[in-house]
């Protein structure tokens, strides 16, 4: 049972253009919800995180919208570059449970020169 | 600062037999955790261990264990291998859980044939 289902499964953007990657959840418990970048032959990298009492946080390019009634949350990556074609991973996580994290599926993007 | 390290790289194995698995966390770090990643599932939590505790477990089998060391070093011990036991098993470290960053390592990719 996917406690994080992400959508979609794979992107394909154009340079400059706008990156959007879906997650939603059920849980209502979770509290903190992170974002990861993966290159090929590599492992994740955190890119951004935000917790449930915030509707956006902003660092860069990339921007993470949550919508706490909707249990959804979203990332975008504006003026998308070659260089953030990866894999990107949504992540949940319940309070006092370490680095317990649920991870959805993941999203290949590709940025088209 | 070295990053955190998965040794081996690679590794090919036969139904039946037992693996491990062994990550060096980033220095200073007390939190190591394990996931598996497949293509179908996405990651996948394993258990984390915090000052050679296990301080939380994911929904695996029996089959999978691990311990962690006094230097923090860890490992990772699959018995009775299955051929959907083949994976990318990722190490990831951190200061001490919760909303620690979390560094993961490039993997161990696991193939069983």
């Amino acid at each position: 049972q996917q406690q994080v289902k992400q959508s979609p499964q794979s992107l394909i953007v154009q340079k400059g253009g706008i990156s959007i990657i879906n997650c939603a959840y059920e849980n209502t418990a979770f509290d903190y919800f992170p974002w990861y970048q993966q290159f090929p032959g590599k492992g994740p990298a955190l890119l951004i995180a935000i917790r449930p009492d915030v509707s956006e946080k902003k660092e860069g390019r990339f921007t993470i919208s949550f919508n706490k009634s909707a249990k959804q949350f979203s990332l975008h990556i504006m003026d998308s570059q070659p260089g953030d074609s990866a894999t990107y991973f949504c992540a949940a996580s319940l309070p006092n449970t370490g680095n317990q994290f649920y991870f959805g599926t993941g999203t290949s993007l590709t940025v088209i020169p | 600062k070295a990053g955190v390290t998965q040794t081996p790289r690679y590794l090919i194995k036969t139904r039946g037999q037992q693996v491990t698995l062994s990550c060096s966390p980033i220095s200073g770090h007390r939190s190591v955790s394990w996931y598996q990643q497949t293509p179908g599932q996405g990651l996948q939590f394993l258990f984390e261990y915090f000052s050679e505790t296990q301080r939380n477990k994911g929904n695996f089998p029996g089959r999978f264990s691990g311990r962690q060391f006094s230097n923090s070093r860890s490992e990772m011990n699959v018995s009775t291998l299955e051929l959907g036991d083949s994976a990318l098993y990722l190490c990831a470290s951190s200061l001490g859980g919760g909303e620690d960053t979390q560094y993961f390592g490039p993997g161990t990719r696991l193939t069983v044939l």
